[in-house]
């Protein structure tokens, strides 16, 4: 079975501080997406940033970044500038693609346990 | 109006009740997916489809039941609830493209008593 692991469950930052979470993934596939996902207290899921296993660069989306170390396996968000709005929970997921889950493509995403993160002023 | 709507937002029902949560979406995905979250559990695929004629269990199908009436609607049931399956529902859809990201609904909060 394919694992998200994330192993923050709580982190606190000061507002416009830069903040890492961390991800880690495990899976034998050679073509997968990975995902994050935010959480903010009102409990909509939105959708952050996306990187491809072949994309050589790190995906970049605004304030988001994901640092992409493939041969480690992780896939870590950073957020630069945190603002108090970027308090909530954060869920890294992970994509296959391959034709065993069904979807040449795109298959269903796994999730890890989440982390929430705090920003103070 | 949101892409993706779910009913009802919250719902509290007793121990044996048959409840259904329904998820339409706007977006013309063919590939809808429900997801159940859990406090300290992420979210866990319950069951996902990828056309109308196309239904597949994920990892916590026991005690679930899906029906996909059309490609803009997926429907879950829980024949006769139990208190464990108190927990916040998520219905997705995604497209088959190469990012794929899911888009969720609200959330649908189900208490079970």
């Amino acid at each position: 079975a394919q694992k998200i692991t994330q192993t923050q469950p709580g982190m606190f930052v000061q507002e416009k501080e830069a903040v890492t979470l961390d991800c880690t993934y495990d899976t034998s596939d050679q073509s997968y997406g990975l995902f994050w996902y935010k959480q903010p207290s009102s409990g909509e899921m939105i959708f952050l940033i996306y990187q491809g296993s072949y994309d050589e660069q790190n995906a970049t989306e605004g304030r988001y970044s994901l640092n992409f170390q493939k041969a480690r396996k992780s896939a870590n968000l950073v957020i630069s500038a945190s603002q108090l709005g970027d308090s909530a929970m954060y869920f890294c997921a992970m994509r296959r693609r391959s034709l065993a889950d069904r979807g040449s493509t795109l298959g269903r995403l796994y999730f890890g346990r989440g982390t929430q993160l705090t920003v103070w002023p | 109006d949101a892409d993706v709507t779910q009913t009802p937002r919250n719902r509290i029902t007793k121990t044996g009740k048959r409840i259904m949560l329904e998820c339409s979406q706007t977006k013309g995905h063919d590939r809808m997916y429900w997801y159940r979250q859990d406090p300290g559990l992420g979210l866990q695929l319950i069951y996902y489809s990828f056309d109308v004629k196309d239904i597949n269990k994920g990892e916590i199908s026991d005690g679930y039941s899906v029906s996909r009436q059309a490609q803009a609607k997926f429907s879950l049931s829980l024949e006769s609830a139990i208190p464990n399956q108190t927990a916040l529902y998520f219905c997705a859809t995604s497209s088959g493209g190469s990012g794929g990201e899911l888009f969720f609904g609200e959330g649908s909060r189900l208490t079970v008593l």
